[in-house]
């Protein structure tokens, strides 16, 4: 069964400060595709970037760095010099690929508070 | 702003009734989702449709149905409301049915049961 994992309830930083929330996942599936999303207290869910399972590239675009580690089954997300706007509930998903189907499966969300 | 668009905004019903939550995907998306967030249950996968055609079922109560219509836009149906349906119920779309491509939300639907 699929399982996402994010063990960081809440997070609460100074602005400026570089911040990492974790996110562990469980599936079966060889083919396997991982998200974040982030929910401002606005309450929509915003995409922010999606790998697939044969990728395991970090990547960066502008403050926000990504690190998937296939051998721990991890996919964090590192926000480098936080600002107030990033002040938001992030969460991390998964979708399994050998199915066919594209259900997303999301983990508890971790709530960031960044403070001036 | 996402593209897909989801009326109404908020809901206020009493237990027992029955609402009727609207989607309408992005354009060129064939694929719509439809997920729950509750503070009890998270973010829970519902129901998938492609095309007009169910592909995937989630956690949903048999109180509840969705349809996809010719114009792919979607409705989902919730009958007997009970106070733990109270959720904000989110809308995605993408363009394929599975694979490699991300779901993009729609601001959700508050909805309150009294």
């Amino acid at each position: 069964a699929q399982k996402v994992t994010q063990a960081q309830t809440e997070i609460s930083v100074v602005e400026k400060e570089d911040v990492t929330l974790d996110c562990v996942y469980e599936t079966r599936d060889t083919t396997y595709y991982l998200f974040w999303y982030k929910q401002p207290p606005s309450g929509e869910l915003v995409f922010l970037i999606r790998r697939n399972s044969f990728d395991e590239q970090n990547e960066i675009s502008g403050r926000y760095s990504w690190n998937f580690q296939k051998s721990t089954s991890s996919f964090n997300f590192t926000i480098t010099a936080s600002q107030v706007v990033d002040s938001a509930v992030y969460f991390c998903a998964l979708s399994e690929g050998d199915t066919g189907f594209q259900k997303l499966v999301f983990g508890t969300g971790t709530r960031l508070l960044v403070s001036p | 702003d996402s593209g897909v668009t989801q009326t109404p905004k908020h809901l206020i019903t009493a237990t027992g009734q029955r609402v009727t939550l609207r989607c309408s995907p992005r354009s060129g998306d064939l694929s719509v989702y439809w997920y729950q967030q509750s503070l009890d249950q998270g973010l829970q996968f519902l129901i998938q449709y492609y095309n007009g055609e169910e592909r995937a079922k989630g956690n949903i109560l048999e109180r509840f149905s969705a349809q996809q219509f010719p114009d792919l836009h979607s409705e989902l149906n919730l009958s007997s409301l009970e106070l733990g349906d109270s959720a904000l119920y989110f809308c995605a779309s993408s363009a394929l049915s599975q694979g490699d491509n991300e779901q993009f939300f729609g601001p959700g639907t508050r909805l309150t049961v009294l």
